[in-house]
């Protein structure tokens, strides 16, 4: 299984709202990062998490709340939203921290609308 | 901090035609990867480099790091309408595990 998985794949939410977004792998991979991705941009790296701890958090609005409940799976929670955060939000992971030579699997994405 | 540059952002061919993106970094990088985005789709990681002066290829693609390991090149022989996406390149220096990407190369193949 070199899968990464994301659920929802679109949400539309509220600026009020409060929504979570998922991601699993189960290829063993230690370190999971959320990415943002604006239309005709390259990824923008939001957060890493290394043997399920937080090890790099790039100065991300305290909106964005990030979870790593075990080794297969993250979370990114999302309360209180601006339309500027609509965006693709990316979930990628690699093998663990410190092997440089590792390729990033990312997941299909959750394409957010913020209303 | 470490930038890394590509170019040209956007790139129209005639099927047939060949293709080239560049990445530039501003240091000296570790190894540099390759991604190919489908339009709508996420990136997939297409290769990675590792040595001075490596040159790998995968059938009509051939990627270059250059011998100071600050710059890459991806080539596309002969495109196809399935190499249209965006391609973008990932560099990591020093001893950190998390790449810095490129903008990207929008490649649009006209049939």
């Amino acid at each position: 299984d070199t899968e990464v998985t994301q659920t929802p794949k679109h949400l539309v939410m509220g600026m009020t709202n409060k929504k979570s977004l998922k991601c699993e792998q189960h290829m063993g991979h230690r370190a999971m990062y959320w990415y943002k991705q604006k239309a005709k941009k390259p990824p923008e790296l939001m957060f890493v998490y290394s043997y399920e701890k937080l090890s790099i958090n790039e100065s991300v609005p305290s909106r964005f709340s990030p979870e790593c409940p075990n080794s297969s799976l993250l979370n990114l929670h999302l309360h209180a939203l601006q339309p500027e955060d609509s965006a693709l939000y990316l979930c990628a992971s690699s093998q663990a921290p410190g092997v440089l030579d590792t390729e990033a699997f990312f997941g299909q994405g959750t394409r957010l609308t913020v209303v | 901090g470490q930038q890394v540059m590509q170019i040209p952002q956007y790139q129209h061919v005639q099927e047939g035609e060949d293709f080239t993106t560049y990445c530039n970094s501003s240091t000296t990088l570790s190894n540099i990867q390759w991604y190919k985005q489908r339009p709508g789709g996420h990136p997939v990681f297409l290769i990675q480099l590792v040595k001075s002066g490596e040159v790998k290829k995968q059938k009509r693609l051939t990627f270059q790091f250059g011998e100071a390991k600050k710059n890459s090149s991806l080539h596309i022989t002969a495109t196809q309408t399935t190499d249209v996406g965006t391609y973008f390149c990932a560099g990591r220096s020093g001893g950190s595990y998390i790449p810095t990407f490129g903008r990207g190369t929008s490649l649009i193949v006209h049939p």
